[in-house]
């Protein structure tokens, strides 16, 4: 089964500093691999995606991640913070153990704070 | 382009009523899923629509809940009779393409219960 651990409920950065979320997943199959953000009283929305194709995945907003598959990782980074940043990180999964599912598996969440 | 909308944005009832939940998808999108949040947990799944077709719905919680997606456009989501553990906030989303192949689900902003 797939499961996906963000390490980090809440990060702390200043402003202009670099963000690192941690993500660890665990997939039977060769996963798909998202990160989702959420404003407050926003919808979801995607940053970026894996889908087995380049290791080093460029989102919106100066995102980026990179899926390793030896460390089972696919943390987000983005190299300066801008405080429009500050927002909930989801980490997600989808399921690949029936080919036509359309399930996602949602990590915990991680609240990123960002200082002035 | 108008986005996943969900009505209402907020639902206060009592324990014991009933609430019918609304979404409203991308045109177009033939895939619909519902998820939830209760409070201090993770997202989790409830099920996926293709058209009018339930395709999964191994995340409802019990038989207290009721999709439907008549027409294979708008979709409801009933809870009857409402419990405390209900409240949370249900999230719809739809896609062309489902995620496990790449495609990109679209959130609506949620809709917030309270059940008391």
């Amino acid at each position: 089964a797939q499961s996906v651990t963000q390490l980090d409920s809440h990060v702390s950065v200043s402003e202009g500093t670099p963000v690192l979320l941690r993500c660890n997943y665990s997939s039977s199959y060769s996963p798909s691999l998202f990160w989702y953000v959420q404003h407050p009283n926003k919808g979801l929305q995607l940053l970026l995606k894996y889908t087995s194709a380049a290791t080093l995945v460029k989102g919106i907003n100066g995102f980026e991640a990179e899926f390793k598959k030896s460390e089972t990782s696919f943390h987000l980074t983005k190299p300066s913070a801008h405080m429009s940043d500050a927002a909930e990180y989801f980490c997600v999964v989808s399921d690949h153990g029936s080919s036509n599912t359309g399930k996602l598996i949602f990590g915990q969440g991680t609240t990123l704070q960002v200082k002035p | 382009e108008a986005g996943v909308t969900q009505f209402p944005s907020h639902s206060v009832i009592e324990k014991g009523q009933t609430v019918t939940l609304r979404c409203d998808p991308i045109s177009g999108h033939d895939n619909l899923y519902w998820y939830r949040r209760v409070m201090g947990k993770e997202i989790k799944f409830l099920l996926h629509f293709v058209k009018e077709s339930k395709q999964d719905e191994s995340g409802m919680p019990n038989n207290r809940f009721l999709a439907e997606r008549t027409g294979g456009t708008y979709s409801t989501l009933k809870v009857q009779p409402a419990e405390l553990e209900d409240s949370g906030v249900y999230f719809c989303a739809s896609s062309q393409v489902i995620p496990s192949r790449g495609g990109e689900l679209f959130f609506g902003e949620g809709s917030r219960l309270t059940v008391l």
